[in-house]
């Protein structure tokens, strides 16, 4: 596609629940990451892909947040038990390669989360 | 480690006056430095970026910034602020092996009339 599009773009669930984000790079990135943005904040990492496989999720808080990305394109974030704390804006971006750390990521619009 | 400090999370700036936005990082190693906005409800948008190619990186809608090893400073200007450069402004960093990049705190411009 033309952008990285992100849905949902918002999601209200209650504490407990479990949700799913999804997020469709731009066509022919193979590298894909995930952000959490918290209000007042700056991004924040969480996970990085570069084709199927998590090249780096140091980013993720806890055990109850996992993503796959099974066939190298569109990939999901899954956050299980939601928490309060958990609300906050998730961003995917993907970039061409990962290889440099110069590569220019593209961000999508965000997914909102509240947990109530 | 890396890590990327934005001096003022609010700045107000009149219309056609300079615009100063500060950043300041940590690395071990050269750094990859970037700045993005965020205009309301959008995604962030790339500025411009430093790759070690000229210390003076010019990006777009006029802004520009300086990389200053010695200072290790990536500061980022504009001559005259329009009301559109109205939006939240965020720092990164990333080194050489690592690939996501980390952000500052983010700074908010304000541009009155």
């Amino acid at each position: 596609g033309a952008g990285v599009s992100q849905t949902p773009s918002n999601k209200v669930t209650e504490k407990g629940k479990y949700v799913e984000l999804r997020c469709d790079p731009i066509s022919g990135h193979t590298a894909l990451y995930w952000y959490r943005q918290s209000l007042g904040q700056g991004p924040e990492f969480l996970i990085y892909f570069q084709g199927t496989g998590a090249a780096d999720d140091s980013g993720l808080p806890n055990d109850r947040f996992f993503a796959v990305r099974p066939e190298g394109s569109v990939s999901t974030l899954k956050i299980q038990r939601t928490e309060r704390g958990d609300s906050a804006v998730y961003l995917c971006a993907s970039s061409r390669t990962g290889v440099s750390g110069a590569n220019v990521l593209t961000f999508g619009a965000g997914s909102r989360l509240t947990v109530l | 480690a890396q890590s990327v400090t934005q001096l003022g999370s609010h700045v107000s700036v009149s219309e056609g006056a300079l615009v100063l936005l500060r950043c300041n990082y940590s690395s071990s190693v050269p750094p990859y430095l970037f700045w993005y906005v965020q205009y309301p409800n959008q995604g962030l948008q790339l500025l411009l970026k430093y790759t070690s190619a000229a210390t003076l990186v010019k990006g777009i809608n006029g802004f520009e910034a300086e990389f200053k090893k010695s200072e290790t400073s990536f500061h980022l200007t504009k001559p005259s602020a329009h009301m559109s450069d109205a939006a939240e402004y965020f720092c990164a960093v990333s080194e050489t092996g690592r690939r996501a990049l980390t952000f500052g705190s983010g700074t908010r411009l304000q541009v009155q009339p």
